[in-house]
């Protein structure tokens, strides 16, 4: 079967900062999202990766290592706004994409 | 005014009711999903279309029925609601040019089926 697995909840400081890991497990790989998603909202696209290796965006980065099924998500110098559900998504073989079950950051002050 | 548009955005309905969810998009997009996202699940397809004359059975389409009555538009219905179908219910679209695939979401429908 095809699975994607991260952290159901995660709780860090602000100001501070986190990784929220995804490991996955899929028949076939075409890159890897990460979305936010504050409670109650739509989610929104944070990166994709599809090379291994660190993608950097503001305060957000993003690594892939194909070999390992792995990724993670760091967000550096945490912001109470930064609260929120992060979801992992593996595009496979034929391009749909599998959907973790999201990680819950609680960020306090 | 936001870019992917559903109808309505909160809806409470008995057991055995249809119900017709609807998705509009200002994106040019042409592939349009529908998504139902449960607490402590990922978010889970339901039907996709790639273009007007293209629609495709998602993981969980039982139940469910779409229409893409156009490009800009696709309709989700559930032609007779039970109460394990309550859930916040997501349209997307995607770019067909766009190597990343990225999905723009609209706002969802929290469908309450008693």
């Amino acid at each position: 079967g095809q699975n994607i697995d991260q952290p159901t909840e995660m709780t860090a400081t602000e100001g501070a900062i986190v990784q929220i890991n995804c490991t996955y497990q899929t028949s076939g790989f075409n890159g890897l999202f990460w979305y936010q998603q504050h409670a109650g909202e739509a989610p929104t696209f944070l990166s994709y990766n599809v090379l291994d290796g660190l993608e950097e965006k503001g305060r957000f980065s993003s690594f892939l290592s194909r070999s390992k099924g792995y990724s993670y998500l760091l967000l550096k110098e945490l912001q109470m706004k930064d609260s929120a559900s992060y979801l992992c998504a593996v595009s496979n073989s034929n391009y749909q994409l599998i959907w973790g079950a999201g990680t819950k950051l609680i960020i306090k002050p | 005014d936001a870019d992917v548009t559903q109808t309505p955005r909160n809806r409470i309905t008995k057991t055995g009711k249809r119900i017709m969810l609807e998705c509009s998009q200002t994106k040019g997009h042409d592939r349009m999903y529908w998504y139902r996202q449960d607490p402590g699940l990922g978010l889970r397809l339901i039907y996709y279309s790639f273009d007007v004359k293209d629609i495709n059975k998602g993981e969980i389409s039982d139940g469910y029925s779409v229409s893409r009555q156009a490009q800009a538009k696709f309709s989700l219905s559930l032609e007779s609601a039970i109460p394990n179908q309550t859930a916040l219910y997501f349209c997307a679209t995607s770019d067909l040019n766009r190597d990343t695939g990225e999905l723009f979401f609209g706002e969802g429908s929290r469908l309450t089926v008693l």
